[in-house]
Formats: structure tokens, sequence, C-alpha cells
């Protein structure tokens, strides 16, 4: 089965610039992940999608990042405007619900974004 | 919320040794414990997990161990090749279906030399 999609895969802004990420999950999967991952860091979850609906937003930062899953299936992730500490890979990943009531997570290649 | 410790940080060892990295989790109601392997440049892939009602897991030349009473859980890699070289997270996870989240460790990079 394909994988998870993300584009672009790189992006070079300036700081109060805008930019969004886009991400594909893999088809039937119902949850999608957005993870913030700081160089020599473990990825950080900033928002969790269970369909259309968020299940949890609790670290993102809401005053200048948004995300929407509007049809259930494909999201973007947006940070208006752009600070230097949001320099990071930002990671999507989807999962299936297994009959365990256990989620495997998997993840897109990320997009690396570096603001100047 | 859920704190993931992991150590070391870095960790070098010659081909053909075994390697261990551990983790400990504050949260006694975590249930789920995978392991990811990221290599430079690349997405996190899962590579072996265990759940709560198990102690041990093994997978060919990978090994998984839980320690519930202690909270924590290690990775065992046997007989390491240059290809085992890489960022590995640990990460638990508390809850099922759409409640569950994973909380990662900080990473372990295992460099195999020759």
């Amino acid at each position: 089965e394909a994988g998870v999609a993300q584009s672009p895969r790189y992006k070079i802004i300036e700081k109060r610039q805008s930019v969004a990420f886009w991400c594909n999950p893999i088809s039937g999967h119902a949850t999608l992940y957005w993870y913030q991952q700081i160089l020599g860091q473990g990825p950080k979850l900033l928002i969790q999608f269970q369909n259309n609906g968020v299940v949890d937003d609790s670290q993102l930062p809401k005053d200048r990042f948004s995300a929407e899953r509007l049809k259930g299936v494909d999201s973007t992730l947006k940070i208006q405007p752009a600070k230097l500490e949001d320099s990071a890979v930002y990671l999507c990943a989807s999962s299936s619900l297994l009959m365990t009531g256990q989620e495997t997570q998997y993840f897109g290649p990320g997009t690396r974004l570096l603001v100047l | 919320g859920e704190n993931v410790e992991q150590h070391p940080s870095t960790l070098s060892v010659q081909e053909g040794d075994s390697a261990v990295i551990k983790c400990t989790y504050s949260d006694s109601a975590s249930n789920y414990f995978p392991w990811y392997k990221q290599e430079l440049g690349k997405r996190p892939q899962l590579i072996i997990d265990i759940r709560s009602n198990v102690g041990e897991k093994k997978d060919q030349r990978i090994a998984v161990t839980l320690n519930k009473t202690a909270k924590h859980f290690s990775l065992h890699i046997t007989e390491t090749q240059p290809e085992d070289s890489a960022v590995y997270f640990c990460a638990a996870s508390i809850g099922t279906g759409t409640a569950s989240k994973l909380t990662f460790g900080t990473g372990t990079r295992l460099q195999v030399t020759l």
C-alpha cells in the first residue's frame, strides 16, 4: 500500500512569512497526526485528527499554527507568521484502529522547514 | 502528562556486538510502547512494539523488554550490522483507539563501526 505523502519536502522562508504543509494519509486511515521534530529531539505531537474532527490540539501554538482536515482525508498545517524557532521537520502520521484497540502510526517523509 | 526519558543519547558499538537502549516513562497508565528507527533525513519507521500485558517480544535480532513495576522498557539489538546505524526513538502511549497519544523519547544515535 502507498505510504503517507507530504509536500513540500523542503521549505525556506523568512521570519514573519506564512507557510503551509500538506499531508495525504494512507488510504482508509481515519486518524491523522502532525508532529514537530526539532533537530536532535523526538517528534512532538502538535495535533491529532479523527476523520475531520480534532481529538487533541493541546500542544498546538494556536496563535500562529492552524490545521484542518476538512473532508477527513488530506490535511494542511499552516504557520502564520513564522518565527525562527519554528525551524524543524514537520512530520505527518496516520493510523488505523486495530482489533486490539491500539493504533500503529506510520510516518510520512516530513517537510524540513528553515526560517531565516 | 506523560514523560519519556531515553538513555544513552549516543551509543557506539562494534559490528557483531549487542546494543541496548533504555527508556523510562512516568505514567503507569501507559499501555503501548513502540520503537522507531530513523535514518538520516528519512521518516521514522516502526521496528518493534510491545503492549503492557507482555513482558518481552522478539523479532529476529531485535527484542524489547518491559518492566511495568519499574516503568521502564528496553530495546536490545544483537549481532549489530552497519545498517543498524540510525537514531532510535522509544515512545509510550496511554489509552486506546482515538484516545491514544504517543510521547517520544529524545532519541539514541547508534553507530555501528566495522
